[in-house]
C-alpha cells in the first residue's frame, strides 16, 4: 500500500459527461501528479500540484482540470467526455516538488466511456 | 510529447536467467528511475538514479544512469516467477528544482516462459 488513495476505483460513463476523480496523497506529502495511462499512448504526465500551486503542466487537454485544496487532496476533473479518454489515470505524490523527490502511486482510478 | 525508448517491448524469462533492459532519450536527463507495475496496481518505484555513471543495486536489481545523460539501464539477476510484470523506465530533466514531471518509457513486459 503506497498510501495515496484513489477514488473511485473504476467509473463508466457515457460520451459528453463530465466525472470527477480525486486522489488523497500520503500523509505529509505537499506534490500531487495526475498521470494517464492507456494502451497506445502508455504512462503520460498531466499535472503537478505542489502545497495548492500548479507547478507543472504536460499534455493536458483543455477539457480536463485539476486542483489542489487547502487539506491537500487533488481533484481531476474531465468534461465533454470521448471514446478516447477512456484509460487508467493515476495520482501519484511526494513530499517536496522537485524530481529528487520520489513519487508514490496510487492503484489508479479506471475510466471507461462508453 | 517527449518519450524514452525502452527495449525490449517484452521477454519471456525461465526462474533463474538473468534479465536486462534500457532506455534510451534524445534529450539529457538528470534523473532516471525504474518502475515496477503490477496487474491492478499503480507503478512502484524500484531504483532512483541522480548522478551519470552510477551505479545503484537493490537486492537482485541493478540500474546505471549513463554517462551521456542520455540512457539507462537496468538488470535483474537470478529472476523468480514474481519478477513478472511491467517495468517502466522514467526520466526527468528536473533536479533539485520547483517540478517533478517525468517521462516514461513504454514499458517492457517480463513473462514466464511457458
Amino acid at each position: 500500500d503506497s498510501g495515496v488513495t484513489q477514488t473511485p476505483k473504476h467509473l463508466i460513463t457515457a460520451t459528453g459527461q463530465r466525472v470527477t476523480l480525486r486522489c488523497s496523497p500520503r500523509s505529509g506529502d505537499l506534490s500531487v501528479y495526475w498521470y494517464q495511462q492507456s494502451l497506445d499512448q502508455g504512462l503520460q504526465f498531466l499535472i503537478q500540484y505542489y502545497n495548492g500551486e500548479e507547478r507543472a503542466k504536460g499534455n493536458i487537454l483543455e477539457r480536463f482540470s485539476a486542483q489542489q485544496f487547502p487539506d491537500l487532496h487533488s481533484e481531476l476533473n474531465l468534461s465533454s467526455l470521448e471514446l478516447g479518454d477512456s484509460a487508467l489515470y493515476f495520482c501519484a505524490s511526494s513530499v517536496g516538488a522537485g524530481a529528487e523527490n520520489i513519487q508514490y502511486f496510487g492503484a489508479g482510478t479506471r475510466l471507461s466511456v462508453l | 510529447g517527449q518519450q524514452l525508448n525502452q527495449s525490449p517491448q517484452s521477454m519471456f524469462i525461465q526462474e533463474g536467467e538473468d534479465v536486462s533492459m534500457n532506455c534510451t532519450s534524445s534529450s539529457i536527463f538528470n534523473t532516471w528511475l525504474w518502475y515496477k507495475q503490477d496487474p491492478g496496481e499503480g507503478p512502484v518505484l524500484l531504483i532512483a538514479l541522480y548522478k551519470a555513471g552510477e551505479l545503484t543495486s537493490n537486492g537482485r536489481l541493478t540500474a546505471q544512469f549513463g554517462i551521456t545523460r542520455k540512457d539507462s539501464f537496468l538488470n535483474i539477476s537470478a529472476s523468480i516467477p514474481s519478477d513478472v510484470g511491467i517495468y517502466f523506465c522514467a526520466g526527468s530533466m528536473n533536479y533539485g528544482g520547483s517540478q517533478g514531471n517525468l517521462i516514461f518509457g513504454k514499458g517492457t513486459k517480463l513473462s514466464v516462459k511457458p
